[in-house]
């Protein structure tokens, strides 16, 4: 069955960087783009970007523009977010998803990462 | 960027009873060489990631009971639940995946009265 296994939570602090892992199983990785989306607590969810693994393009949202880097490995089925200079607003649960032409049908657990001093 | 505005914020429903969800994107999310409406229905419930219940606007994601509904088109959809039942319990979102960045509307979050 397909599935998305994210890694586990992180706590940093302001300035520093993360990079949440999201290790793929159960389809071809290739195939599907893996999005990345956030949610801070108690409120919605935000889209961040997609890389593309079969090319290893990716496509980030402006707002995340030099800040963050999206990858992929595919010995491993593994695509990962590093999220720099981390601030206090950017503590939420991360997800990776998969899709392509439709919506995300599968999502990772999520990963949450806390910025505090 | 496409803004996506839900309504209303939350709602309370009857058990059994009928629960709709309205969505509005700053633009038409309707693909017209396809004459396809780029339009995505979310569930979330706490502590889970978002499962997608609905695409196109109106086609069930499988494994979704039918009483989970999609209409709309352009730029004003709805979900509708037609007989709520416990397990409905969640947020919903709106997403339009026309055009990047994909953004979501800000959420309605159904309960039981």
């Amino acid at each position: 069955q397909v599935q998305l296994v994210q890694s586990g939570a992180e706590v940093k602090k302001p300035g520093a960087s993360v990079k949440v892992s999201c290790k793929a199983s159960g389809y071809s990785f290739t195939g599907y783009y893996i999005h990345w989306v956030r949610q801070a607590p108690g409120q919605g969810l935000e889209w961040m970007g997609w890389v593309n693994p079969d090319s290893g393009d990716t496509n980030y949202a402006q707002k995340f523009q030099g800040r963050v880097t999206m990858a992929r490995d595919t010995s491993s089925r593994t695509a990962y977010m590093e999220l720099s200079r981390l601030r206090s607003d950017d503590t939420a649960v991360y997800y990776c998803a998969r899709g392509f032409s439709l919506p995300s049908d599968h999502w990772g657990q999520g990963t949450l990462v806390t910025v505090s001093s | 960027d496409i803004v996506m505005t839900q309504s209303p914020d939350s709602l309370a429903v009857s058990l059994g009873e009928r629960a709709t969800i309205n969505c509005k994107s700053s633009q038409s999310v309707l693909y017209s060489s396809n004459n396809k409406n780029y339009l995505a229905w979310y569930q979330q419930k706490p502590g889970q990631p978002p499962k997608l219940l609905i695409y196109w606007a109106s086609t069930r994601q499988s494994g979704v009971p039918d009483r989970f509904s999609g209409s709309g088109s352009g730029t004003d959809f709805t979900l509708t639940i037609s007989s709520l039942q416990a397990e409905d319990v969640a947020v919903y979102y709106c997403q339009q995946y026309d055009t990047l960045p994909l953004t979501f509307g800000g959420g309605t979050r159904v309960e039981i009265k």
